[in-house]
């Protein structure tokens, strides 16, 4: 069973910047496996922000940025919000199924 | 405006049925492709189930091949999730799906609805 791994939780000081990482069991993530983030606060459906490893959604702020780093997806956030406190998951494609990431609660303090 | 609302929710027994029911708007239906995602209370997410733009690719999480049925109806702009022999871990919110054209990515979410399986 395909297993994707991320940072259970991650702390960070508003303006400062943040990387989050996404694993796969198979190996080294590629292009190929589309990654994709996702950002869903508490209460609400999780809001598309990056696919296929760099693309942003038109909705998506500018400080989001996505990355292949060291065999793994990332997330980075620069200049962080208040507003960017929520639980964040990545998706990868395994030709036929997808599969999400545990995902990362990341604070804002 | 892009939109996808989810219906047919509710609390059903173990080992009872139920059909999920999703209505798409603001878009041409007919040119994407559409999943199904849960998420159990206070868990991650979870991917069940895609359909492609015209039905012709249909796949399946392992967790509920054989039960669950995806389908859909272009002519009305809707997609069908049928579950059957449901088990008590697929009480989930599940949320209906757009899948972005050139594949591989999930942008359109609807606000999900709750589905409860107990006794």
């Amino acid at each position: 069973q395909t297993v994707v791994t991320q940072e259970p939780s991650l702390t960070v000081s508003p303006g400062g910047t943040v990387t989050l990482t996404c694993a796969s069991s198979t190996g080294a993530v590629t292009s190929s496996y589309y990654p994709n983030w996702f950002q869903q606060k508490p209460g609400q459906a999780p809001r598309a922000l990056i696919y296929s490893t760099t693309y942003k959604h038109s909705w998506t702020p500018a400080r989001f940025s996505g990355s292949l780093l060291g065999g793994k997806a990332a997330l980075t956030l620069s200049g962080v919000q208040p507003e960017d406190e929520a639980e964040y998951y990545c998706l990868l494609y395994y030709g036929g199924t997808w599969v999400f990431g545990g995902g990362t609660k990341l604070t804002v303090l | 405006e892009v939109q996808v609302v989810e219906s047919g929710g509710g609390l059903v027994q173990p080992g009872g049925s139920l059909r999920l029911s999703c209505a798409a708007s603001g878009f041409t239906f007919s040119s994407y492709s559409m999943n199904w995602v849960r998420q159990a209370p206070g868990k991650g997410l979870e991917w069940v189930s895609y359909i492609s733009s015209s039905s012709t690719t249909i796949y399946y999480a392992d967790s509920v091949k054989g039960r669950f049925t995806i389908s859909r109806d272009n002519a009305k702009n809707s997609l069908s999730l049928q579950m059957n022999s449901l088990r008590a871990e697929d009480t989930a919110v599940y949320y209906c799906t757009r899948v972005g054209l050139g594949a591989y990515h999930f942008d359109y979410w609807g606000q999900g609805t709750l589905v409860t399986v107990s006794s």
